[in-house]
């Protein structure tokens, strides 16, 4: 069946580093792809999003582009901040329509120190 | 404003003790879902419904019903049969099924046996 694989963490970085979070799937044809952002006891906000390979999702610095080649969706963030300090999910929706929602990665808890 | 609103934000049960959390959205959003999210585990679906008066389990139904009498209501009944109900329960909703759309999520309730 379909999955998503992330990273585990916690990823401990420096303010201003170079951020990537890696996620990889597993899914029959072309599935939409996505990130979530969770902040200390609130829901899941939509960070970006690509719906056909190639495509390259971006949102308030953060970018993933979508490699079929590779089946991955890895997130990227060129200077980090501490107010990005969350966990992130990423997850992809079925091709044609899954009505059971989407599938998430495990979430990779994200920590940048000032 | 749009969006999805839970509640309670914290719910205490006792052993024994059936509760249910109120899920609300005015979104107009045909699909809605609950997930559970517990540490290190990421997002568990528990139910999904389509439309109204129609909804299928999730990977982890049991122990858990829900209705869905209203286009914007969900409901989820937590019953004495869950044996382990700790969690943050996130819910969900997205305007078709399809799997470009994105899923917008409420704050989240937190639910402790006590």
């Amino acid at each position: 069946g379909d999955s998503v694989t992330q990273m585990e963490g916690p990823v401990t970085l420096s303010e201003e580093a170079f951020l990537t979070i890696n996620c990889t799937y597993t899914a029959t044809g072309y599935p939409s792809l996505f990130w979530y952002v969770q902040y200390p006891g609130e829901g899941l906000q939509l960070l970006l999003k690509a719906t056909k390979a190639d495509d390259k999702g971006s949102n308030k610095g953060f970018e993933a582009t979508y490699r079929k080649e590779t089946t991955s969706f890895h997130l990227e963030k060129g200077s980090v901040q501490v107010s990005d300090s969350a966990v992130y999910f990423c997850a992809l929706g079925r091709p044609g329509g899954g009505a059971d929602g989407l599938t998430f990665g495990k979430g990779t808890h994200l920590i940048i120190q000032p | 404003d749009g969006g999805i609103t839970q509640s309670p934000k914290y719910l205490f049960r006792k052993e024994g003790q059936n509760v249910t959390l109120s899920c609300e959205q005015n979104l107009n959003h045909d699909a809605m879902y609950w997930y559970r999210q517990d540490p290190g585990q990421g997002l568990r679906l528990i139910y999904y419904s389509q439309i109204v008066n129609d909804f299928q389990k999730g990977d982890i139904a049991e122990g858990y019903s829900v209705s869905r009498e209203k286009k914007e209501s969900f409901p989820l009944t937590v019953t004495s049969a869950q044996k382990n109900p700790t969690a943050f329960y996130l819910c969900a909703s997205t305007l078709q099924v399809f799997s470009g759309n994105t899923i917008y999520f409420g704050e989240g309730s937190w639910l402790t046996v006590v």
